[in-house]
């Protein structure tokens, strides 16, 4: 069955950055484009952008070019979401989910951004 | 960026009520309009897709329909397990949007 498995919570000090992970199975991970999405608590969903395992092909929701970078690693079939400059705005739930349609999400890792 | 608008905000049922929500795109987005419900402190789940194809092991009470940019997710004869936020997507093209969802809160 396929998964996507997601750590639970990250704690981060402000101005730091995060790598956040999305381990993939049951399914082959080239075959899927990947996407991550941001919910602030008691907010709704926002789309951050997307990955093409096959080809490390990107794309990006302007608002978080320069916050978020995506990458996989194929041989673990894992993808990977690096936020950097981190402030009290990025804390929320991360979650990754796959397809053109997302019919596949992971639990969500909680990014908490405090001192 | 396709905007999505969703409305009513939040609606209060009786189980066994049908209800409809909608979903209006800013532009066309064909058919590729996804529904996904929500569910407090889990992860949303794919609910139709396609603006009317049925997804498995989502009860045969939901159902979509509409075209270009005017959708309607609807619930026939809901259930208390039913509650939670619903939210349709821009599948058209990038940057994939949200709605800002529907809140379905149970009398």
């Amino acid at each position: 069955q396929v998964q996507l498995q997601q750590p639970g919570a990250e704690l981060v000090k402000p101005g730091a950055s995060v790598k956040m992970s999305c381990k993939a199975s049951g399914y082959t991970f080239n075959s899927n484009w990947m996407h991550w999405v941001k919910q602030r608590p008691g907010q709704g969903l926002e789309w951050i952008g997307t990955i093409d395992p096959s080809d490390s092909y990107t794309s990006y929701n302007q608002k978080f070019k320069g916050k978020a970078t995506l990458t996989v690693d194929t041989s673990s079939s894992t993808a990977y979401m690096q936020l950097s400059s981190l402030t009290s705005e990025d804390s929320a739930v991360y979650y990754c989910t796959r397809g053109g349609v997302l019919d596949y999400w992971g639990q969500g890792t909680t990014l908490t951004v405090s001192s | 960026d396709i905007v999505m608008t969703q409305s009513p905000a939040t609606l209060s049922v009786t189980p066994g009520d049908r209800v409809s929500l909608s979903c209006r795109a800013s532009q066309s987005v064909s058919d590729y309009l996804h529904w996904y419900h929500q569910r407090s402190h889990e992860s949303p789940r794919l609910l139709i897709k396609y603006t009317s194809q049925s997804i498995s092991g989502i009860p045969s009470r939901f159902s979509g329909s509409g075209s270009g940019s005017d959708f309607t997710l609807s619930i026939n004869s809901v259930e208390p397990e039913d509650v939670g936020v619903y939210y349709c997507q821009n599948g058209h093209s990038f940057p994939y949007t949200f709605g800002g969802g529907t809140k379905l809160e149970i009398k």
